[in-house]
């Protein structure tokens, strides 16, 4: 079946460090990948897309490359920012009958030091 | 333009009772997907509904059902509460009916089973 697995966090990091936030997925074909961003006490925004392989998505100043041979789709930024913590989601959508059904991980919770 | 609005945001039951979420997607999507957030499982896809029809369902037991009316406004309905059913229920809208649009989710609402 379709997963995904995402570190574990929390992760804490001061501000103006690199930020690598790994994801793997398995999937049948050839799903889309996303990464959404969860604000405290908010719904979930989308941060980045990539719909095929070696696909990047960016966006604020984050990265992700859809790596088709490590089935992973880590998430970059090269200077994080306090206003940056949150919890990130990595997620797949397959098609082929799956409509509207995002397959998340467990989320990583990112704190970002002054 | 307006985004997703979900009502109420917080709500408290008691076991046993029943309970009606509702969920105003973004004029002119037709697609509206309902997802359950708890600390221990995550993310957990329940169902999608596009112009009224239920096109995609999750692995949740029936007492979880849906509805959506014809301007594209969605129900869900929890029948016999249980303690594990608190969390954050997602909404997301989208407006294709055939291949992948991206998501737009509400705020949530947070519900507690006393």
């Amino acid at each position: 079946g379709n997963s995904v697995t995402q570190m574990e966090g929390p992760v804490t990091l001061s501000e103006e460090a690199f930020l690598t936030i790994n994801c793997t997925y398995t999937a049948t074909g050839y799903p889309s990948l996303f990464w959404y961003v969860q604000y405290p006490g908010e719904g979930l925004q989308l941060l980045l897309k990539a719909t095929k392989a070696d696909d990047k998505g960016s966006n604020k100043g984050f990265e992700a490359t859809y790596r088709k041979e490590t089935t992973s789709f880590h998430l970059e930024k090269g200077s994080v920012q306090v206003s940056d913590s949150a919890v990130y989601f990595c997620a797949l959508m397959n098609y082929g009958g799956s409509q509207g059904n995002l397959i998340f991980g467990k989320g990583t919770k990112l704190s970002v030091k002054p | 333009k307006a985004g997703v609005t979900q009502t109420p945001r917080y709500l408290i039951k008691t076991r046993g009772q029943q309970v009606t979420l509702s969920c105003s997607p973004i004029s002119g999507h037709r697609s509206v997907s309902w997802y359950q957030q708890t600390p221990g499982q995550g993310l957990q896809f329940l169902f999608e509904y596009f112009s009224e029809t239920q096109r995609n369902k999750g692995n949740f037991p029936g007492r979880f059902s849906g509805r959506q009316f014809s301007n594209s406004r969605s129900e869900m309905n929890v029948s016999t509460l249980e303690l594990g059913d608190s969390a954050l229920y997602l909404c997301a809208s989208s407006s294709s009916g055939h291949l992948y649009n991206e998501q737009f989710f509400g705020p949530g609402t947070r519900l507690t089973v006393l």
